[in-house]
């Protein structure tokens, strides 16, 4: 049971690129979420999709972008990365009732 | 703004002690309170949760203690093992929202 998969693991980006985050899960959750993780900030929430075909901003929006693709799938694009945007970014779900959220393995990205 | 303060940011307890982690909140909608926790290089996984209308939750060596009139919460890690080591998230949801706290970098050592 592979459960909330991240892609890549790891990605390095030259200011201005652009690149999207690929999240997927395999336990028919309605609500996927994007946080990122930075040292003594905690886990802040980017976006989030509380079913298929909605999303809204969570508590840093600015500079993403997020698609949630079907039930499965939900992106998170940087269209023109910053070096503010050095976190390690992780794809959670979560099932009804959001009482726990499955997160997945993380995506360590730096932005030079 | 912090919706979520969690403190201390660092613990280090000995082996056999106890590791209490403190968190406290401001919004009364707040509906669910759980405690997520980290291994290096992975994701945070749920460990124990309370709802406000309980004052204490226990599994196994952890207990979340809930003071609803002073909005704290508080997890406590009886007979802490070096397996414990990880760092700790307290979170508070709002609907489909769960904000967490800045985390606690537990070390338990032999």
């Amino acid at each position: 049971n592979a459960g909330v998969t991240q892609t890549p693991k790891f990605q390095v980006l030259k200011t201005g690129q652009s690149m999207t985050l690929q999240c997927a899960q395999d336990m028919n959750h309605n609500s996927m979420y994007w946080y990122r993780q930075d040292p003594g900030m905690g886990l802040r929430l980017i976006y989030y999709s509380a079913s298929e075909g909605t999303t809204d901003k969570g508590e840093v929006p600015n500079g993403y972008n997020v698609s949630r693709l079907n039930k499965r799938e939900f992106s998170l694009r940087l269209e023109s990365a910053a070096p503010s945007q050095t976190s390690v970014y992780f794809c959670a779900s979560s099932g009804q009732g959001g009482t726990e959220a499955f997160f997945g393995q993380g995506t360590r990205l730096t932005v030079v | 703004q912090q919706q979520v303060k969690q403190s201390p940011q660092s613990l280090i307890v000995q082996k056999g002690g106890i590791s209490i982690i403190n968190c406290a909140y401001e919004n009364t909608a707040f509906d669910y309170f759980p405690w997520y926790q980290q291994f290096p290089g992975k994701g945070p996984a749920l460990l124990i949760a309370i709802r406000p209308d309980v004052s204490e939750k226990k599994e196994g060596r952890f207990t979340i203690s809930f003071n609803k009139s002073a909005k704290q919460f508080s997890l406590h890690i009886m007979d802490s093992q070096p397996g414990d080591s990880a760092t700790y998230f307290c979170a508070a949801r709002f609907y489909q929202k769960v904000t967490f706290g800045i985390g606690t970098k537990l070390q338990v050592i032999p």
